[in-house]
Formats: structure tokens, sequence, C-alpha cells
């Protein structure tokens, strides 16, 4: 696609609950990243895929945050048992291997 | 440890003013790319630039300058005579990968600039 896509925009979810963020990498990049963002705050890195290697979980907060990336295409970002302080948004870039990220719009997560 | 440090958390200017926000980094590798994103109040994050650890030329595009010292680990960015819609949060940020590898990025904290008109 044109530019990175994120699904959904918004998500208010429960405390307790899993959720699933969608991430639509700009076609041919190779390298994915997952960032958050919480209100006022720099952006917090998380997880990186790049091509076919093993990706770098080491921002990963906890054990109930994963990723998944299938070959170079979409990625899947899953929070289980949300708490009240996953609240943030959730940012995800792509890159061609240049080094220069692009940004999606990024999804708003709720716990409440 | 990768680190990126920005000192100042909020900047308020008068349009016109010239503004500077700062960045100094912190890196073991002798290799390493430096980036300024700009993050409107619409919260995407927009790329601005990107700098290689071996092109310490500074750099001009339109009212936009850049300035690399690696003898400080500095890299900060001027804006000349700024305009309300430079109101934004600005995000330094590095990265130790190679140019063709990627890697992840480092971010600072930002600094929200606010140009009152």
């Amino acid at each position: 696609g044109a530019g990175v896509s994120q699904s959904p925009s918004n998500k208010v979810t429960e405390k307790g609950k899993d959720v699933e963020l969608r991430c639509d990498p700009i076609s041919g990049h190779t390298a994915l990243y997952w960032y958050r963002q919480r209100l006022g705050q720099g952006l917090e890195f998380l997880i990186y895929f790049q091509g076919n290697s093993a990706p770098d979980k080491s921002g990963l907060p906890s054990d109930r945050f994963s990723a998944e990336r299938t070959g170079e295409s979409v990625s899947t970002l899953t929070i289980q048992r949300t708490q009240q302080e996953d609240s943030a948004v959730y940012l995800c870039a792509s890159s061609s291997g240049t080094g220069d990220a692009f940004f999606g719009q990024g999804t708003r997560l709720t716990v409440v | 440890a990768q680190k990126v440090t920005q000192a100042q958390t909020e900047i308020s200017v008068v349009e016109k003013e010239d503004v500077t926000l700062d960045c100094v980094y912190e890196t073991r590798d002798t290799t390493y790319y430096l980036f300024w994103y700009k993050q409107p109040p619409s919260g995407e994050l927009v790329f601005l630039i990107r700098r290689n650890s071996f092109d310490e030329q500074n750099e001009i595009s339109g009212r936009y300058s850049w300035n690399f010292q690696k003898s400080t680990s500095s890299f900060n960015f001027t804006i000349t005579a700024s305009q309300v819609v430079d109101s934004a949060v600005y995000f330094c940020a590095l990265s130790e990968a190679n140019y063709n590898q990627g890697g992840k990025l480092i971010f600072g904290q930002g600094t929200e600039l606010s140009v009152k008109p």
C-alpha cells in the first residue's frame, strides 16, 4: 500500500481481555517495528522484525505481549490479559532496510 | 548502551523566531544513524531527516537545518523563522544498524514545540 496501515485506529477493551492489533507495512519493506507511546511520553521500542531473521523481542515489557509476522507481510501484536497500564498508542513502522522508517497512524488502546 | 537525550521538554516561541532543538546521543558503535521525526497533533510521525555517522556535514532543507557534531555527540535541529504549523512534538532517534540492514530506532523523550502567532 501507499503507507503503513494500522487497525483498529481505536480500541477500548475491558481489563483482562486479550487484544490483537494489526499492521500492514508498506509493500516491499523488509523491516517492521512496533513501538508503544504512553500519553505525553516518548516512543518505547517493543519488537523488530527484519526479513526472515529471528525478531528482536528485547523491548516486550512482559510475557503478555507477543507479535507475529509472516514473511514480509502483515504483523499482529497481541496483548493478553490486558491491564490499565497497557493503555497507550501502539505505533507500527516499516522500512526498506535503508533505515528510514515510516510510521502508521497508530492504534489507541484504552483498557477500562 | 544506546541512549538519546532531549533535555528540552517544552519550548515556546513566537512566530518568526528561530528555535533550536537539542539532541545528545550515546552509542558504542562507530557506524550509526541519527534521525529526526515530527509528530503533529494528528499523531502520525513524520520522517524529517537521516544522517549517518560518517557524514558530519550540516544539512539545510528550507527553514530546517541540522548540525551534527560527533565531538559532542549531538545532532541539533534548528527551525528558522518558525511558523505556527511547526507546532508539534519533535523526536530525535538513533539506530546502530548498518545502512542496508535497517535496525531498531531508539527515541528520545521528545521536545514539544509551541509556536504562537
